[in-house]
């Protein structure tokens, strides 16, 4: 079935240092791929979305490309800000209507 | 154009009683969906639902939980003689039609606890 792997937290950064967050996934057939992130006690909301190979996602400063080869969609920023703080969660959604996410990385920046 | 909404936002039962989780999709939307956020855990689907269907519901455990979406009001999911186990986020998302290239827009969430 299904499955998403993303690389486990927390991930502890300086204010405007670069951030990799990698994700992986496991699927049959041409899933669409999804970035969400979720601030403390609230729901998730969509960061990006890329619906098929090598198109790239990008919002408020953050990208990350459909790697077909790799099966692969790392989510990138260049400069964080301490209000990026929040857990973020990979998704994809295959020929079902659900989406399988992995289990989150949460993202701490500092001053 | 509201998002989408859940209520109660928190609530507290007592092992044994029945707890009902309510979702007010997007305006337009007729395609709701519902996952599970244990703690520490990622989202896990439960069921999808249109308008007075149940579509897949793959996710849902085979005793105690039900979900509906009427022709009228809201979605609701069921738990009946919650355990402690059953403590956990439950988010709802709403999408205007199916298709894996449609984003789901998620509400803020019900926030379960099992006394």
């Amino acid at each position: 079935g299904d499955s998403v792997t993303q690389m486990e937290g927390p991930v502890t950064l300086s204010e405007e240092a670069f951030l990799t967050i990698n994700c992986t996934y496991t699927a049959t057939g041409y899933p669409s791929l999804f970035w969400y992130v979720q601030y403390p006690g609230e729901g998730l909301q969509l960061l990006l979305k890329a619906t098929k190979a090598d198109d790239k996602g990008s919002n408020k400063g953050f990208e990350a490309t459909y790697r077909k080869e790799t099966t692969s969609f790392h989510l990138e920023k260049g400069s964080v800000q301490v209000s990026d703080s929040a857990v973020y969660f990979c998704a994809l959604r295959g020929g079902g209507n659900k989406l399988t996410f992995g289990t989150g990385t949460q993202l701490k920046v500092e001053l | 154009n509201a998002g989408v909404m859940q209520n109660p936002r928190h609530l507290v039962r007592r092992r044994g009683q029945e707890a009902r989780l309510r979702c007010s999709p997007m305006k337009g939307h007729s395609h709701v969906y519902w996952y599970r956020q244990l703690p520490e855990e990622g989202l896990k689907f439960m069921v999808y639902l249109q308008k007075e269907n149940i579509i897949d519901e793959s996710g849902m455990p085979k005793e105690r939980f039900s979900a509906e979406f009427p022709k009228e009001g809201p979605s609701i999911l069921r738990i009946q003689q919650v355990v402690r186990g059953d403590s956990a986020a439950y988010f709802c998302a709403s999408s205007p039609v199916s298709g894996n290239q449609e984003t789901q827009y998620f509400g803020p969430g019900t926030r379960l606890l099992v006394l």
